[in-house]
């Protein structure tokens, strides 16, 4: 059974400081998505990556996908209180479309 | 686009009720629709693949009996918690895959169940 393991599991941190959340997996992904999800909500998908060695930034969000499509990591610039949430990774298990959730970054920016 | 929704939002029911939950794709078609679990402070739990106009299929350790599926269009799936206890008392949230043959979900905003 893979495994999806996100680390930190929780993180508190002043308003404009720089952090990296990762994702890593027990084999290789097919492709991982990055899901942010606030309290009472559903999650919202931030980014697909399929490719290994793969970058992709969103505003303030730099994903980045292992060479060897068994790890990605999420780095936010200069977070804002408006990045407060839950960080989920999640991949497709092949053939089935079936998602395997991460464990969880559970981000907190201080004002 | 790719709106989900779910209704309701919040629910509360006795113990021994039973508790229907509706997901709805409002602009597309969702062949496939999955049903998660989540328990406070923890993450995301796959429960079932509904796929429409065939019967659902669940984790293992998922009671088919218990949390009855019904996907009777493509655009709506149905989640029925039957006898509910209050161990049953979680975040549900539903997604719906599109378009056909990509891995992209997009959920919906989930549903509250408190039993009490």
């Amino acid at each position: 059974t893979q495994l999806l393991e996100q680390s930190p599991q929780f993180l508190s941190i002043q308003e404009g400081e720089n952090l990296t959340v990762y994702c890593n997996s027990s084999s290789v992904f097919s492709s991982l998505q990055w899901y942010r999800q606030e309290p009472g909500e559903g999650p919202v998908l931030l980014v697909t990556v399929v490719t290994g060695g793969e970058v992709k930034k969103l505003k303030r969000l730099t994903f980045q996908f292992g060479d060897a499509r068994k790890d990605s990591s999420l780095h936010i610039t200069a977070a804002q209180p408006g990045d407060t949430g839950l960080y989920l990774c999640a991949e497709a298990t092949s053939g089935t479309y079936k998602y395997i959730f991460g464990t969880g970054t559970r981000l907190k920016v201080l004002a | 686009g790719a709106v989900v929704s779910q209704h309701p939002s919040r629910v509360i029911c006795k113990s021994g009720t039973s508790v229907k939950i509706e997901c709805r794709s409002l602009d597309f078609q969702a062949t496939t629709m999955f049903w998660y679990r989540q328990f406070p402070k923890q993450s995301l739990m796959l429960m079932a693949t509904s796929n429409e106009g065939s019967k659902a299929t669940y984790e293992q350790g998922v009671e088919k009996d218990k949390f009855l599926i019904n996907h009777a269009s493509l655009t709506l799936s149905t989640l029925t918690v039957t006898s509910a206890h209050p161990e049953d008392s979680s975040f549900y949230i539903c997604s719906g895959q599109a378009p056909v043959g990509t891995d992209t979900q997009y959920f919906g905003p989930g549903t509250r169940l408190t039993v009490l």
